[in-house]
C-alpha cells in the first residue's frame, strides 16, 4: 500500500527566502506525481504534475523534481512571497488513476 | 467560469438524517471522484466513476452511495449520517480515458459536513 510522507509538517520563513518541500513514497510504481496548493477554506490547486519518466517539472517560481527510485519528490519555491503562505500537499497516482495524499506541509511567509 | 462546481458549500445536520452533495464538471471530463478530508486534514478516495460507470470503491460505509447520472455531475448520498461523517468532502475531475491522466486532477471547492 502507497504510503506517502511530507516533510517538513509546517515551515515558517520570512519573505524573499527559497521554500523546500520534501515528499516521500513507499511504493516506486506511481503513474505520476502531482503537487497541489491548498488554502484554509479553499479546494486544492494543482501547481506542477510530474510524469513517471520525468526528472522535473517547472512553472514560473516552482520547480518540482521526481526521483523514482529513492522515493521522493521536492518542491522548490525561489523568492517566497507572502502569497504563498497555504498548505501544500503531495500525491502519487496510482495506476488506477487514485491520488494518494501526504498530510501537507503548512507554509507561512511573513513580510 | 467555474470547472468543478459543488453545491452546497456548508452542510450541518443532525444525526440519522440523510443528505446529498451535487458535484458538476463543465471540462468535459470524463472521470469523476469523492475525496474525503477529516479533522486531521488526510485527503482519501471515495468513489471514481468513468463514463457513468464505477471503477475505484474504497472501503467506505454503504451509507455512502455515489450517483452518476452523466459524465459532467456526480452526486454522494448519505444515509443515516453519523458524527464521524463530519468532514470536508471534494469533487475532483481529470480526462482519465482508459488509464490515468498525465493532465492532472480539477478539484472542486468543497463541502463542509458538519454532523451534530
Amino acid at each position: 500500500k502507497q504510503e506517502v510522507t511530507q516533510i517538513p509538517a509546517a515551515l515558517s520563513v520570512p519573505e524573499g527566502e527559497n521554500l523546500v518541500l520534501n515528499c516521500s513514497f513507499t511504493d516506486s510504481a506511481i503513474y505520476n506525481l502531482q503537487w497541489f496548493r491548498q488554502d484554509p477554506g479553499k479546494g486544492l490547486t494543482s501547481l506542477l504534475l510530474i510524469q513517471s519518466s520525468q526528472r522535473e517539472q517547472t512553472s514560473g517560481r516552482l520547480n518540482a523534481s521526481l526521483d523514482k527510485s529513492s522515493g521522493r519528490s521536492t518542491l522548490y519555491i525561489a523568492a517566497s512571497q507572502p502569497g504563498d503562505s497555504a498548505t501544500y500537499l503531495c500525491a502519487g497516482t496510482d495506476s488506477w488513476g487514485k491520488l494518494q495524499f501526504g498530510a501537507g506541509t503548512q507554509v507561512v511567509v511573513t513580510p | 467560469d467555474t470547472a468543478v462546481s459543488q453545491t452546497p458549500k456548508y452542510l450541518v445536520t443532525q444525526m440519522g438524517n440523510d443528505k446529498s452533495i451535487k458535484c458538476e464538471q463543465n471540462l468535459g471530463h470524463d472521470t469523476m471522484y469523492w475525496y474525503k478530508q477529516d479533522s486531521k486534514k488526510f485527503l482519501k478516495i471515495m468513489f471514481s466513476y468513468n463514463n457513468k460507470e464505477l471503477i475505484i470503491n474504497e472501503t467506505v460505509p454503504n451509507r455512502f452511495s455515489p450517483k452518476s447520472p452523466d459524465k459532467a455531475h456526480l452526486n454522494l448520498h448519505i444515509n443515516s449520517l453519523e458524527l464521524g461523517d463530519s468532514a470536508v468532502y471534494f469533487c475532483a475531475s481529470s480526462p482519465r480515458g482508459r488509464r490515468p491522466s498525465n493532465y492532472g486532477y480539477t478539484f472542486g471547492s468543497g463541502t463542509r459536513l458538519t454532523v451534530v
